[in-house]
């Protein structure tokens, strides 16, 4: 069965350091996104792509950056982790740009 | 502006009673609309979708969604609650204006009392 992955489930870091989010999808889609999601704010989206070698910033862009070198693969960067960087991340896909989104099971920071 | 707003930030129903979640939305362009579930340490999962067919959306699980253009809402139902209902819901507007835009609400934690 297709699936969304994240990797790793669980992450503790140090303010400073660089961390990176693994999101693999088995789906074949084209469009990935990259949320956060804390108390009292649902999810933000942090960045999405519609295809290989496309990026764009989402609502709360600032301090991750991602790269999309294949279809199946998102990953998201923390150039220098922040204890304001402390949330649980969700990747998702989608075939088409206002069709459903699958989300992956979810990646909890800490930055401390 | 593109926009979505659940009315409940919690809501506490006794099993077997109606549930109803609060959604209301604003959008420029004709929108989808999505309700989505998430149970606790999991990730979101679709109960149901609008994208301007039939106005009525039944979903998985019982529920089922109305959309409303004349009261900008889009609110979730299910008849008669079950313990495992008990989870986060988050209302999502999703259209092509300025792009391609998807809202996530602030999420309505449903409460199930045995």
């Amino acid at each position: 069965d297709a699936e969304i992955t994240q990797s790793p489930r669980h992450k503790i870091t140090e303010t400073g350091r660089q961390v990176t989010l693994a999101c693999h999808q088995t789906w074949n889609h084209n469009n990935m996104f990259w949320y956060r999601q804390d108390l009292g704010h649902g999810l933000r989206l942090i960045h999405y792509s519609y295809g290989v070698q496309d990026t764009n910033k989402g609502e709360v862009s600032d301090g991750y950056s991602v790269s999309r070198s294949n279809t199946e693969d998102l990953p998201l960067t923390l150039e220098s982790a922040a204890s304001s960087q402390t949330s649980v991340y969700f990747c998702a896909s989608s075939t088409i740009r206002q069709e459903t989104q699958y989300f992956g099971p979810g990646t909890r920071l800490l930055v401390l | 502006a593109q926009s979505v707003t659940q009315l409940d930030s919690h809501v506490s129903v006794s099993e077997g009673t109606p549930v109803l979640l609060r959604c209301n939305y604003s959008s420029s362009y004709s929108p989808s609309l999505f309700w989505y579930v998430q149970h606790p340490n999991k990730g979101l999962q679709l109960l149901l979708k609008y994208t301007s067919a039939a106005t009525l959306v039944k979903g998985i699980n019982g529920f089922e969604a109305e959309f409303k253009k004349s009261e900008t809402s889009f609110h979730l139902t299910k008849p008669s609650a079950h313990m495992s209902d008990a989870a986060e819901y988050f209302c999502v507007v999703s259209d092509l204006g300025g792009g391609f835009k998807t809202i996530f609400g602030a999420g309505t934690r449903l409460f199930v009392k045995a």
